[in-house]
């Protein structure tokens, strides 16, 4: 059984500050790796990919991709009230399985 | 450039009976992907199509079906619901190339009573 797993939270910071959120996954020949946000009552939202090690940047998230540690991560720098949600970590296996495994998300509280 | 949508957007169904939901993909993706989202067991895979050949399949009982038609757009079938078949219905629109990136529609909230 392929797993992927996230703290489930909640993680709550302080506005300006960063968030950091942990994924494990058991799959060693995964590919792919992605962070979807999904507010409360609506449906996920791709904001990363990462397919290969070290660091990827876009605004202010990075994603990090550690397939050694088999760990990846989301930091979201300057963490906005607007950040509050659930973040799921996904894994695609790669080859013929299209399908990705998600963990059960991180609930992320940014306070004011 | 259009996003994935689904419809209906809410259902309320009884036991037993059967629903069909529907989603059309982005212009140009040729993979849908459906999920069922409960808030104990999280994101679960239910199947993949590309064009129209199922090509990944969770495990879900065989009351729950799909297909794709020849223009990408996709529906599933629940048949004889369960009260635990209440979810979100997630439809993902993918190229269904090497990286696979996933864009969700609002999807279904399916209510069995």
């Amino acid at each position: 059984q392929k797993e992927v797993e996230q703290n489930s939270g909640p993680l709550s910071v302080p506005e300006g500050a960063i968030a950091s959120l942990n994924c494990t996954y058991s799959d060693r020949g995964s590919q792919s790796f992605f962070w979807y946000r999904q507010y409360s009552g609506k449906s996920p939202e791709l904001i990363m990919s990462i397919y290969s090690n070290g660091d990827k940047e876009d605004g202010r998230f990075t994603a990090q991709l550690n397939k050694a540690s088999q760990y990846v991560s989301l930091l979201i720098r300057d963490s906005q009230p607007s950040d509050s949600a659930t973040y799921l970590c996904a894994v695609h296996s790669g080859g013929s399985n299209y399908k990705l495994t998600f963990g059960k998300g991180t609930l992320l509280t940014v306070n004011p | 450039k259009a996003g994935v949508t689904q419809t209906p957007r809410y259902l309320i169904k009884t036991r037993g009976q059967q629903v069909t939901l529907s989603c059309s993909p982005i212009s140009g993706h040729r993979s849908v992907s459906w999920y069922q989202q409960t808030p104990g067991q999280g994101l679960q895979f239910l199947f993949e199509y590309f064009s129209e050949t199922q090509r990944n399949k969770g495990n879900f009982p065989g009351r729950f079906s799909g297909r794709q038609f020849s223009n990408s757009r996709s529906e599933m079938n629940v048949s004889t619901l369960e009260l635990g078949d209440s979810a979100l219905y997630l439809c993902a629109s993918s190229s269904g190339q090497e990286y696979n990136e996933q864009f969700f529609g609002p999807g279904t909230r399916l209510t069995v009573l």
